[in-house]
Parts: structure tokens; C-alpha cells; sequence
């Protein structure tokens, strides 16, 4: 089936410092990919719809120059946080749909990110 | 855009009872609505979903309906068992964008 590969699982980082985040979808060209945020206990909130070759799309109250999505291929998006500070601590997760399917999303296996 | 409720947030069955989780979503061109199962620190596995041509869908011990016209829908597992302790999220999808849109989650913890 199809998998999508995120790294890395875990990353602890300094204030003010900056971090990527890479999501690739293994087996499976990825036209869409999309970036959630989980906060302990809470759901996962859509941060932004990142397409291949042209801007992403973020959700409102989403700062698009601190969350940078770059989607330069059909298998690779990233996201970069940066100047990453303590309240930016999260588990990210990728999921990315497949070229063409209108339905089926797979998702990554997260990001856990603790800014310290 | 789409807002998806989800009730409830915690559910506490014993092993062996039904547990049914039922969600609302507010965008009527929503065509397509996936269940997800979370493991702490896991990522959301799909369990079971539908589209909004069919009104019920049944995989073994779990099954999910949609009124579409009520714009709800349910997921209810039949014969708990512990491993079904997990947290569990509706989703939407709308026909724009094509993103999805995740319920609040429901916190079930199955009791042996």
C-alpha cells in the first residue's frame, strides 16, 4: 500500500533556532500534500495544503512566514519552522494524496517537536 | 469552510458492548467522510470511511452510517475489545480542496 515517510520522528531544538521537517511519499507521486498540528489531547488542526510546484495554502491564523512548506517534487514536501519557540512544541504529521485519487489520504508517521 | 463536531469526547465501555461515535459536519458538498483510529504518539490509521452515495458501510465488528440530509454520521463497533482503546477521529472531506477536516476526537477506553 501506499506510505508516506516522515522525518525526522522526533527533534528537540533551541529557541529561536530553526527546524524541517521532510514528508516523502515512498511508492506513489503526491501532487497534494497536507500538514497537520496536534496538540496533546486535541485534534489534528490542518495548518496548510502544500501543491507541488506552486505556493501553499495555509489555514487561517496560520503564519505562513514562520511555517515555510516547500513542495519542489511529486514525492517530497517540507516544513520549516522557524524561529521556533516553546509554544511551537508539537506533533506535526504529513499526509500526502495521491496523484489522481480523489480519495485515500495517507499520512506520515509524525513529528514530535519539542523547543526548549 | 467545514466545521466537524464530534460527541463524545470520552466513552467507557465494557468489553464485549457497542460503542457508537457520532459526528456532525456543516459543509453540505462534503462528499466524503473517513474514521481514523490514534494511537498515543501514532499517526491516524483509516479504520473505515464512506462516501456520501452510500448510507451505511459495515467491516466486520465496525460499521459507519451517514444521513447526509441530518448531515451526520456515526461509527459504532460492535464486541469491544481492550486493543479498541484508542482515540478516535471523524473526518470531512469537502469536494474544494479536497482537505480534511477532523472531528474533536473521542477518547474510548474499553474495560476487560
Amino acid at each position: 500500500g501506499a506510505v508516506v515517510s516522515q522525518h525526522p520522528s522526533r527533534v528537540i531544538c533551541k529557541s529561536g533556532t530553526s527546524v524541517k521537517i521532510e514528508c516523502r511519499s515512498l511508492d506513489f507521486q503526491a501532487t497534494t500534500m497536507f500538514w497537520y498540528r496536534q496538540f496533546p489531547k486535541q485534534s489534528l488542526m490542518l495548518m496548510a495544503t502544500s501543491n507541488e510546484g506552486s505556493k501553499a495554502t495555509y489555514e487561517q491564523g496560520v503564519e505562513k512566514d514562520k511555517f515555510l512548506i516547500n513542495h519542489a517534487s511529486l514525492t517530497l514536501s517540507t516544513l520549516t519552522v522557524t524561529s521556533a519557540h516553546p509554544e511551537d512544541s508539537s506533533f506535526y504529521i504529513c499526509s500526502a494524496r495521491e496523484t489522481g485519487a480523489y480519495y485515500g489520504y495517507t499520512f506520515g508517521s509524525g513529528t514530535r517537536l519539542t523547543v526548549v | 469552510g467545514e466545521n466537524v463536531e464530534q460527541h463524545p469526547s470520552t466513552l467507557s465501555v465494557q468489553e464485549g458492548d457497542s460503542a457508537v461515535i457520532k459526528c456532525t459536519y456543516s459543509d453540505s458538498a462534503s462528499n466524503y467522510f473517513p474514521w481514523y483510529k490514534q494511537e498515543l504518539g501514532k499517526r491516524p490509521q483509516l479504520i473505515i470511511d464512506i462516501r456520501s452515495n452510500v448510507g451505511e458501510k459495515k467491516d466486520q465488528r465496525i460499521a459507519v452510517t451517514l444521513n447526509k440530509t441530518a448531515k451526520h454520521f456515526s461509527l459504532h463497533i460492535t464486541e469491544t475489545q481492550p486493543e479498541d482503546s484508542a482515540v478516535y477521529f471523524c473526518a470531512a472531506s469537502s469536494a474544494a480542496g479536497n482537505k480534511l477536516t477532523f472531528g474533536g476526537g473521542t477518547r474510548v477506553l474499553v474495560k476487560p
